[in-house]
């Protein structure tokens, strides 16, 4: 049971650049949810999915598309990476929206 | 927008001593108060889930109180220990996602 699960652990991208963060989840969770972390800032919200098929926006959803590819996987795209984007990204499931949420080991992103 | 305040941002404690930390959230549509720590290079990890106003939260010598009337919630750390340093987030449950409030940096100097 390896619970969250992303990749990958770090990524250099020149600007302009897209990428793909995975995350998957392996505990029969409905819903997902992607944050990013910068200093001084807390978690904010990206995006997230309630359940398999919905998608919303969170606080801070410029520059990002998500996927919920089935009920285990939600991805996070950068179509054209900025360094405003340098960040750690953390991707997190739960039962239901707003139970205890689990994260995975995060995602650290440079871009130059 | 919901505001879910943490205060202080940071605190230093000497190992030994007690401290605790509030947060603060809307008194409105309140479902449940969560608390996460956080490592430094780890991912938040949940604490406690509280539901009803007056609940009370124990693990070992952290523990939390809720007041959902005034809007507010107390986590204290009983003697502190050096394992003790982390960022303890709190998570506010409305109707639908959590809300995260920016944490309580908290550092325990042997």
């Amino acid at each position: 049971n390896a619970g969250v699960t992303q990749t990958p652990k770090f990524q250099v991208l020149k600007t302009g650049q897209s990428m793909t963060l995975q995350c998957a989840q392996d505990m029969n969770h409905n819903s997902m949810y992607w944050y990013r972390q910068d200093p001084g800032m807390g978690l904010r919200l990206i995006y997230y999915s309630a359940s398999e098929g919905t998608t919303d926006k969170g606080e801070v959803p410029n520059g990002y598309n998500v996927s919920r590819l089935n009920k285990r996987e939600f991805s996070l795209r950068l179509e054209s990476a900025a360094p405003s984007q340098t960040s750690v990204y953390f991707c997190a499931s739960s039962g239901y929206s707003g139970a205890t949420q689990y994260f995975g080991p995060g995602t650290r992103l440079l871009v130059l | 927008i919901l505001n879910v305040e943490q205060s202080p941002q940071s605190l230093h404690v000497q190992e030994g001593d007690s401290t605790n930390f509030t947060c603060s959230f809307p008194s409105s549509n309140f479902y449940a108060l969560h608390w996460y720590r956080w490592e430094t290079a780890k991912s938040p990890e949940a604490l406690f889930v509280m539901t009803l106003n007056g609940d009370e939260k124990k693990k070992g010598r952290i523990s939390a109180t809720l007041n959902t009337k005034e809007g507010y919630s107390y986590l204290y750390i009983k003697g502190s220990q050096p394992e003790d340093s982390a960022t303890y987030l709190c998570a506010f449950q409305g109707a639908q996602k959590l809300v995260f409030g920016q944490g309580t940096r908290l550092t325990i100097n042997p």
